[in-house]
């Protein structure tokens, strides 16, 4: 069976903090793939990224970087210094078919 | 490009009515994939469609179905209609397959009372 847990449920900063999301996975494939995807108030999902499993190196793009590893069955999102505008829902996703419930990020100005 | 389209944007219906939403993928892709996004139960997979073919399928009862035609436009239907069917339905597509990078549309709000 393969499953996403995304601990956090609802996560507040001030703007220009850091904030990390963590994201565990649970799967018997040895070949599966990663995605987190960002839902804002209009509710259409925005794609972020998406990783495969052979591939571990840590990614950066702007202010968002990710950590996977793994041996901890993890892919971790961080966001530095955040934005009002990075208010969100964000998701996990292994394969597009099985996503974690989600991580409420309230950034406040 | 277009982006994904879902038609109709807000849909009420009552109990035991049946359903059907439809969506539009980007120009050039040929797999379209279904969600449905609840409080309670939050994202779920439905089903898949690639050359007008079912996939792959989530864990739903058969009163939800879809279909794909041949130039990728997809349509799902739900019917016998109940009270825990409300919630936003989802439309992604990609070139190919599921594990691709997927691209969403606004989705379809539906609430039956």
């Amino acid at each position: 069976a393969q499953k996403v847990t995304q601990a956090q449920t609802e996560i507040s900063v001030v703007e220009k903090e850091d904030v990390t999301l963590d994201c565990v996975y649970e799967t018997r494939d040895t070949t599966y793939y990663l995605f987190w995807y960002k839902q804002p108030p209009s509710g259409e999902l925005v794609f972020l990224i998406r990783r495969n499993s052979f591939d571990e190196q840590n990614e950066i793009s702007g202010r968002y970087s990710w950590n996977f590893q793994k041996s901890t069955s993890s892919f971790n999102f961080t966001i530095t210094a955040s934005q009002v505008v990075d208010s969100a829902v964000y998701f996990c996703a292994l394969n597009m078919l099985t996503f974690g419930g989600g991580t409420r990020l309230m950034v406040k100005p | 490009k277009a982006g994904v389209t879902q038609t109709p944007r807000y849909l009420i219906k009552t109990r035991g009515q049946q359903v059907t939403l439809s969506c539009s993928p980007i120009s050039g892709h040929r797999s379209v994939s279904w969600y449905q996004q609840t409080p309670g139960q939050g994202l779920q997979f439905l089903f898949e469609y690639f050359s007008e073919t079912q996939r792959n399928k989530g864990n739903f009862p058969g009163r939800f179905s879809g279909r794909q035609f041949s130039n990728s436009r997809s349509e799902m239907n739900v019917s016998t209609l109940e009270l825990g069917d409300s919630a936003l339905y989802l439309c992604a597509s990609s070139l190919r397959e599921t594990w691709e990078t997927q691209y969403f549309g606004p989705g379809t709000r539906l609430l039956v009372l």
